[in-house]
């Protein structure tokens, strides 16, 4: 069955360090790959996509991801962690067989002083 | 005002009592679905619904039912309210023009059935 996979319930990093999100994931067919972030007590947003073409990605809030067919992943960056940044961020796939997406568990960001 | 809103956003309820939780939306958005997320279990997929007339199961449909009254309102119902069905519930809205545009979330609803 296919599946997303988030390495990691919990990143803990420093104000200021580089922040890494891994997600590896399934699928049969070349996939649509997403980043969606969960402030406290919200509604998750869009951070980034992958469609088709160049595979790396850039979104909003100085986060990018770079898609990895070989690897089958499509882990998120920013260079610099900013307190602002915690959060729970959610990697998804389109679901082959209904288009729909399958999501991650998702990987809570912790931000230290 | 929020383009996608949840009503109500926190109930408590006990083991076998129906309840209705609403979805309304002022994007103009033909597609909507209903999630619920559990700790560790990220989101699942309940029904979505591409217009008025389409409806569609999810992942986990069972003990739960919608409703598409309009374009912009979608309610889910739980016919008989067990404790697993605990859990936040979020509401989301996409354009129908494909299944890689961005959907869009209300605030949830945070169910409790005791």
């Amino acid at each position: 069955a296919q599946s997303v996979t988030q390495l990691g319930s919990h990143v803990s990093v420093s104000e200021g360090a580089l922040v890494l999100l891994r997600c590896n994931y399934s699928s049969s067919v070349p996939p649509y790959l997403f980043w969606y972030v969960q402030y406290p007590n919200q509604g998750l947003q869009l951070l980034l996509k992958y469609t088709t073409g160049a595979t790396l990605v850039k979104g909003i809030n100085g986060f990018e991801a770079e898609f990895k067919k070989s690897e089958t992943s499509f882990h998120l960056t920013k260079p610099s962690a900013h307190m602002s940044d915690a959060a729970e961020y959610f990697c998804a796939v389109i679901r082959d067989s209904n288009y729909q997406l399958i999501w991650g568990a998702g990987t809570k960001l912790i931000i230290k002083p | 005002d929020a383009d996608v809103t949840q009503t109500p956003r926190n109930r408590i309820t006990k083991t076998g009592k129906r309840i209705m939780l609403e979805c309304s939306q002022t994007k103009g958005h033909d597609r909507m679905y209903w999630y619920r997320q559990d700790p560790g279990l990220g989101l699942r997929l309940i029904y979505y619904s591409f217009d008025v007339k389409d409806i569609n199961k999810g992942e986990i449909s069972d003990g739960y039912s919608v409703s598409r009254q309009a374009q912009a309102k979608f309610s889910l119902s739980l016919e008989s309210a067990i404790p697993n069905q605990t859990a936040l519930y979020f509401c989301a809205t996409s354009e129908g023009t494909g299944p890689y545009n961005e959907q869009f979330f209300g605030p949830g609803t945070r169910l409790t059935v005791l």
